[in-house]
C-alpha cells in the first residue's frame, strides 16, 4: 500500500461546477500538505500549501487538512476550462532533525472542465 | 533564467545506452531534488542535494543511477545501461529551503526519457 492514495479519476465536470479532490495517507509524520497542478508536458506548480490541520483559502481554491482522519481535500469553486489539468497532492515530514522538503506525492487526479 | 531549466526535454535511448540529464536550478537555490514520474503516476523522490552535498539518495532505484552537483548549482542525473523500465519523466526541483520546509519547490518541465 502506498503512503499516499489519490483517486486518479478521470474527473469530468461542466464549467462552473464545484470540484472536490481528495487524498488519504498513512504516515503520521506528515505535517506539511500541498496541492500541485500539472498541465500536460509541464512540471508541477504549487497551488496550495498547508501546515498541520485546518483550512486555507486562496481565491477559488480551498485546501482542507484533517490529520485525525489522515485526509486532505482541495475544493475548486466556479471551475473553469483552464483548470483542466492533473492535480497532485503532496506531503512532507520532518526527517529527524533535518527537514528539507522531500515530497511524497499521490498518483494525481486528471480533471477536465468542459465549457 | 527565471525558472528551473532541464535539458534535453526529450531523450530516446537504446537499451543499454548511458544517458545524462541536466538540471539548471534557480540561481541561489540551496536545495535540489530529482524525481521520477512514470506515466499516469505521481512523481517519486530519487535524491536530494543541499548545495554540493548529496544528503539523501534513498530513492535511486539501482546502482545504475548516479547524481552529482559538484559546484552546488547545476546537477546531472546519469543513468547507466538504460533499461525499458527507466522510461519516465525525470523532474528536477529547487528551493531556497535549508533546514526549513515552508519554502516552495519550483519544478522544471522535466526530461522525458524513452528507452527502446
Amino acid at each position: 500500500q502506498k503512503e499516499v492514495e489519490q483517486d486518479p479519476g478521470p474527473l469530468s465536470v461542466p464549467e462552473g461546477a464545484i470540484v472536490s479532490l481528495n487524498c488519504t495517507y498513512s504516515n503520521s509524520a506528515f505535517q506539511y500538505f500541498m496541492w500541485y497542478r500539472q498541465y500536460s508536458r509541464k512540471g508541477p506548480e504549487l497551488l496550495m500549501y498547508t501546515y498541520s490541520s485546518g483550512n486555507k483559502e486562496d481565491g477559488r481554491f480551498t485546501a482542507q487538512v484533517d490529520k485525525s482522519s489522515k485526509y486532505i481535500s482541495l475544493f475548486i469553486r466556479d471551475s473553469q476550462p483552464s483548470d483542466s489539468a492533473t492535480y497532485l497532492c503532496a506531503m512532507s515530514a520532518q526527517a529527524g532533525g533535518t527537514s528539507y522538503g522531500k515530497l511524497t506525492f499521490g498518483q494525481g487526479t486528471i480533471l477536465t472542465v468542459h465549457p | 533564467g527565471a525558472g528551473v531549466s532541464q535539458s534535453p526535454r526529450y531523450k530516446v535511448a537504446k537499451r543499454g545506452q548511458d544517458v545524462a540529464l541536466r538540471c539548471d536550478p534557480i540561481s541561489g537555490h540551496v536545495s535540489l531534488f530529482w524525481y521520477q514520474q512514470a506515466l499516469g503516476q505521481g512523481p517519486e523522490f530519487l535524491t536530494y542535494f543541499q548545495n554540493e552535498a548529496q544528503l539523501d539518495k534513498s530513492g535511486l532505484p539501482s546502482d545504475r543511477f548516479f547524481a552529482e552537483r559538484p559546484e552546488g548549482s547545476v546537477s546531472t542525473l546519469k543513468i547507466q545501461r538504460t533499461q525499458q523500465e527507466d522510461s519516465a519523466v525525470y523532474l528536477c526541483a529547487s528551493s531556497l529551503a535549508t533546514g526549513t520546509l515552508n519554502t516552495e519547490a519550483f519544478f522544471g518541465q522535466g526530461t522525458r526519457l524513452t528507452v527502446v
